[in-house]
């Protein structure tokens, strides 16, 4: 089992609709979750951090975490073609090194 | 606020040949990661400093990578000699680390460097 799954997509969403993106990660003790966003040929942008179970909002992006579940996913209200890009869903595995562990990243597609 | 640098950003080079990457964080940053990125998958640890010290190097392959961050500052990695499974992005990231707390910050990425070893 990898330490951190997400779909790979791609997920493909109308613009102006809500874009959900998904990932679970395996180590119940994990406590600090992030969300990049990485366009094609660009390199991984940090677009949301959360620690707390429940949600956080940033002008469009709603990150949800459930820590109970091993779940934490991104929502994107009001979806525009410049979103479409990877995201990335990033766990950090605590330990003697508190490593940050990536998923394989969903690529979201945006269409008008 | 300038962000991390990297250079080169392209490197193309024949297999069995060395080369550098040099990375430079984010001012007043103390933590500095290098990471590898395959087409399709999410960044991996190579190697992460706090300050001088590297304190992760668990991912390295230490065989032919080497790195160092001599004033804690700026960082190399090396690899000698390259191999073609070496082909990838390398990517730099830095982060400010506090003590206490979480335990972890947010890490910042440069533009990275395609190696393409042929």
């Amino acid at each position: 089992q990898k330490e951190v799954e997400q779909n790979s997509g791609p997920l493909s969403v109308p613009e102006g609709a809500i874009a959900s993106l998904n990932c679970t990660y395996s180590d119940r003790v994990s406590q600090s979750f992030f969300w990049y966003r990485q366009y094609s040929g660009k390199s991984p942008e940090l677009i949301m951090s959360i620690y707390s179970n429940g949600d956080k909002e940033d002008g469009r992006f709603t990150a949800q975490l459930n820590k109970a579940s091993q779940y934490v996913s991104l929502l994107i209200r009001d979806s525009q073609p410049s979103d479409s890009a990877t995201y990335l869903c990033a766990v950090v595995v605590p330990g003697g090194y508190n490593k940050l562990i990536f998923g394989a990243g969903t690529r979201l597609a945006v269409h008008p | 606020e300038a962000g991390v640098v990297q250079s080169p950003r392209y490197k193309i080079i024949e297999k069995k040949q060395p080369v550098a990457f040099w990375c430079n964080p984010i001012s007043g940053h103390n933590t500095l990661y290098w990471y590898l990125q395959n087409l399709g998958q999410g960044p991996e640890l190579l190697i992460r400093y706090e300050n001088e010290e590297a304190v992760d190097d668990s991912q390295l392959p230490k065989d032919r990578f080497s790195a160092e961050r001599l004033k804690g500052v700026d960082s190399t990695l090396k690899i000698q000699p390259a191999e073609l499974g070496d082909s990838a992005v390398y990517l730099c990231a830095s982060s400010l680390s506090r003590a206490g707390g979480l335990g972890y910050n947010e890490q910042f990425f440069g533009p990275g460097t395609r190696l393409t070893v042929l």
